[in-house]
């Protein structure tokens, strides 16, 4: 069985700090995404990852997608409220479009 | 362009009872995904359809559930009869090239 363990679980932060979300598993992915969650709506995705070692950035958000495909982290600068979500990474195998959803990662950010 | 619509967004019922969750995927999109979601497990994948087939059911809780996709702009998620231990946020997903993109889910509480 695929598992993705997602840590912190929680994390309250003040507002301008960085930080760093992990997304560990065992298994290979072929690719894999990161999603941010608000109270009361659907995930929306952030970013995809598909190759080992990729790093993406969007604004002030940097992912980055281990060498072996097995892990990926999530690096926020001067974080800001506007950052506050679950944080979920989700991880799927060659061949098919069926992600694995990890633990998440719940984040709040103080003003 | 709507997005993904899910209806009802809020159910509230009685241990028994049927339940018929909808999602109109986003047109175009030839995969769509019914995920649950609870504080316990998390988000999880119950099934999923490749151009209104079904490809993997695997997560499929039992035979209580169940889904359908008659054409390309519909799906229902079933549940009869329902049980409390199904109280959960329930949410649609569907992709085109696998970037997912989820409803806002339904809110189901059965008493």
């Amino acid at each position: 069985t695929q598992l993705l363990e997602q840590s912190p679980q929680f994390l309250s932060i003040q507002e301008g700090e960085n930080l760093t979300v992990y997304c560990n598993s065992s298994s290979v992915f072929s690719s894999l995404q990161w999603y941010r969650q608000e109270p009361g709506e659907g995930p929306v995705l952030l970013v995809t990852v598909v190759t080992g070692g990729e790093v993406k950035k969007l604004k002030r958000l940097t992912f980055q997608f281990g060498d072996a495909r097995k892990d990926s982290s999530l690096h926020i600068t001067a974080a800001q409220p506007g950052d506050t979500g679950l944080y979920l990474c989700a991880g799927a195998s060659s061949g098919t479009y069926k992600y694995i959803f990890g633990t998440g990662t719940r984040l709040k950010v103080l003003a | 362009d709507a997005g993904v619509i899910q209806s009802p967004r809020h159910e509230v019922t009685e241990m028994g009872q049927e339940v018929t969750l909808r999602c109109k995927p986003i047109s175009g999109h030839n995969s769509l995904f019914w995920y649950r979601q609870t504080m316990m497990r998390g988000l999880e994948l119950l099934i999923y359809f490749n151009n209104n087939v079904p490809i993997d059911d695997s997560g499929m809780p039992e035979d209580r559930f169940s889904a359908k996709m008659p054409n390309a702009s519909f799906s229902t998620l079933k549940i009869q009869p329902s049980e409390p231990r199904d109280s959960a946020v329930y949410f649609c997903a569907s992709t085109l090239g696998g970037n997912q993109y989820f409803g806002p889910g339904t809110r189901l509480l059965v008493l």
